[in-house]
């Protein structure tokens, strides 16, 4: 079963325009990763935040995470064309291992 | 090789038959997962390792589905008697630790297609 789900579902946006995906939860969790995917290839991570962090920078990423609503945001400011490419939240629930990924949103960045 | 090596990239077989998909994770890691991704959908949980042992395998749907990892680095995943319900993308990933304190790193994965 899927924890996470984001929101939107889909997103088209002008190259330079910001771009925000919402990912809500279920579930406890110990922490909250993003994850990109390109058609046709595997996932890579992005970045992980923990549950006793509201806020991570990297580079033009900004997440945040708000335990209390059990929900989390992706911020891509300034964004690229080679920005376009599916993005998972995934999270790791304190009642186990794995790593459970949302349904993800389509991001599509036009130059 | 420096990432998460997936063999085969593609695979077609016949309903009913038996089909071996190969994971080579990331030197050193030791955590290895197994996902399964439909089109459109985000990746499902099947199995975790840590070292040797299935420390967690309740995304395994039936038990047509098996998975090893006999000397704690390469796995396989073993599905018998497929279905056409099983064709997906199938996603190795290893960390160097697991349980969240280091990320996944993914391969390409085996598209499976069962006809």
């Amino acid at each position: 079963s899927q924890q996470g789900e984001e929101d939107p579902q889909a997103l088209s946006i002008q190259e330079g325009e910001n771009a925000t995906m919402n990912c809500s939860y279920k579930t406890s969790i110990n922490n909250l990763q993003w994850y990109r995917q390109n058609s046709g290839r595997g996932l890579v991570h992005l970045i992980l935040i923990r549950s006793n962090e509201r806020e991570k920078h990297s580079g033009r990423l900004r997440v945040t995470l708000d335990t209390s609503k059990k929900s989390s945001s992706l911020l891509i400011t300034a964004s690229r064309a080679a920005d376009t490419a599916s993005y998972f939240c995934a999270t790791e629930e304190t009642s186990g291992s794995r790593l459970t990924f949302g349904e993800g949103t389509q991001l599509t960045v036009n130059p | 090789g420096a990432g998460v090596s997936q063999t085969p990239s593609n695979k077609v077989t016949e309903k009913g038959k038996y089909v071996e998909l190969r994971c080579d994770p990331i030197s050193g890691h030791t955590a290895l997962y197994w996902y399964r991704q439909s089109l459109g959908q985000g990746p499902e949980f099947l199995i975790y390792f840590q070292g040797t042992g299935a420390a967690d395998d309740s995304g395994l749907p039936n038990d047509r589905f098996f998975a090893v990892r006999p000397e704690g680095s390469v796995s396989t995943l073993k599905i018998q008697r497929t279905e056409r319900g099983d064709s997906a993308v199938y996603l190795c990933a290893s960390s160097l630790t697991g349980r969240g304190r280091s990320p996944l790193h993914f391969g390409n994965g085996t598209r499976l297609t069962v006809t």
